[in-house]
């Protein structure tokens, strides 16, 4: 049984740019969460996507979108960075809906300059 | 606004001591709460949940209690070890969400 693994580890990008983050959910999962998470805070709730429709968005733009494949892995992507999307990005995987004990990867550390 | 309260940043133990780490939160829809354990570069590991019908959840050296009234909850560490050093997050979530809400992270060390 695989975990939940994300990719890239790390990444730099520019301001405007855009950017694509992706996570393998570990096996039997059907439902993906992605959070935020700023230096100092805990993690924020992005949005969750259960067998590939959009299934519950946090307070976030527009311009964070998501999307989720037949084999249960997911993309973040986030259009038109700013500086302050700068953030470790963190997907958790679970095998329903009310996913109370998620999985979560080690996360994306994205830097925005 | 932030549902789930973590006050303390920081926490020092000596090893084989207590470690008592403290949350608050604000929204009484939540009805499940959990503590994950994270280390430095890598995503935060569940470590012990409990349900609002309970006070109380143990599992080996980890207890988690809750109090409903108070709107409170803390997770005790018995003994504590330099392994537990890490950053504690606890997390709520509701009966009619999907998803976590989380503290803002204590960070325990535990002094060997």
């Amino acid at each position: 049984e695989t975990g939940v693994t994300q990719s890239p580890t790390h990444l730099i990008k520019t301001r405007g740019q855009q950017v694509t983050l992706r996570c393998s959910s570990q096996s039997g999962h059907n439902t993906v969460s992605w959070y935020q998470q700023a230096l100092g805070q805990g993690p924020q709730f992005i949005f969750q996507y259960y067998r590939e429709e959009e299934n519950g968005r946090g307070n976030f733009p527009p311009r964070f979108s998501g999307l989720q494949f037949p084999n249960y892995s997911s993309e973040l992507n986030v259009n038109a960075l700013e500086l302050d999307d700068s953030a470790l990005y963190l997907c958790a995987s679970s095998p329903g809906r009310r996913n109370t004990e998620a999985f979560f990867g080690q996360g994306t550390r994205l830097t925005v300059v | 606004d932030q549902q789930v309260k973590q006050n303390s940043p920081s926490l020092s133990v000596q090893e084989g001591r207590i470690s008592i780490l403290n949350c608050d939160y604000t929204n009484s829809m939540f009805d499940y709460f959990l503590w994950y354990k994270k280390y430095p570069a890598e995503g935060p590991t569940f470590l012990i949940s409990i349900s609002s019908i309970k006070d109380k959840n143990e599992d080996g050296r980890f207890t988690v209690f809750l109090n409903k009234s108070a709107k409170h909850l803390s997770l005790h560490i018995v003994p504590s070890q330099p392994g537990d050093s890490a950053v504690y997050f606890c997390a709520a979530f509701g009966t009619t969400g999907n998803q976590f809400y989380f503290g803002t992270g204590t960070s325990l060390t535990v002094i060997p």
